[in-house]
């Protein structure tokens, strides 16, 4: 059973687009959050959600727009696509803020052209 | 309190021991863990230490906490080819982990 996971895997697509990435962690956590890591293997949280809702929110371009539907649920949609968007994005999920364990899943490439 | 750094490489011979160093800023981190990333995979849980704690020993790996100091290692005892990756130091620090740069591990037959 997969923990946490991550759709698409890879992504390709041209700049100017706007693209969606969907994760989904199946361990009833409440906590959910979005890194990027970038060409040079560095990460940075982006956002978390705690029961749905927003509790980080970094410098990121609002071009960024995280959705919750639901606890188990943390969506990435992206307006608008540069090339400087091309990384892998990482999900990752925790029972609830101030709990040791964060489990992440297994990243999604997003390339744009 | 967002600076945690880490060396970018090291390469170790198969068999010895491995030792991963890595400082952070914030000395009021709850948490502190090492992540190992295979190429191409995700981020991996390895091992994480409470900060009241100095030392964690789990199989092959120890985990050191010096907080006097703000210094985290790992050790990976009999160092194996599977255990080439990337290892992520990270704090957890405003109910968010920040990483360091990850140290990529090189191990040599």
């Amino acid at each position: 059973d997969t923990a946490v996971s991550q759709t698409p895997k890879y992504l390709v697509t041209q700049m100017g687009n706007d693209k969606s990435i969907k994760c989904e962690q199946n361990l009833g956590h409440d906590t959910m959050y979005w890194y990027k890591q970038d060409s040079k293997k560095f990460l940075k949280i982006m956002f978390s959600y705690n029961n749905k809702e927003l509790i980080i929110n970094e410098t990121v371009p609002n071009r960024f727009s995280p959705k919750s539907p639901d606890k188990a649920h943390l969506n990435l949609h992206i307006n608008s696509l540069e090339l400087g968007d091309s990384a892998v994005y990482f999900c990752a999920s925790r029972e609830r803020v101030g709990v040791s364990e964060q489990y992440f899943g297994p990243g999604t490439r997003l390339t744009v052209t | 309190g967002e600076d945690v750094e880490q060396s970018l490489f090291l390469s170790v011979r198969e068999g010895d021991s491995s030792v991963i160093n890595c400082t952070y800023t914030d000395s009021s981190s709850t948490y502190l863990y090492w992540y190992k990333q295979e190429p191409g995979a995700g981020l991996q849980l390895l091992t994480y230490i409470f900060s009241n704690m100095d030392m964690k020993q789990d199989q092959r790996l120890t985990v050191l906490l010096n907080k006097k100091d703000k210094h985290l290692s790992l050790r990976i005892a009999d160092t194996q080819t599977g255990d080439s990756a990337i290892y992520f130091c990270a704090e957890n620090y405003d109910y968010k982990l920040s990483f360091g740069a990850g140290t990529t591990v090189t191990v040599r037959a």
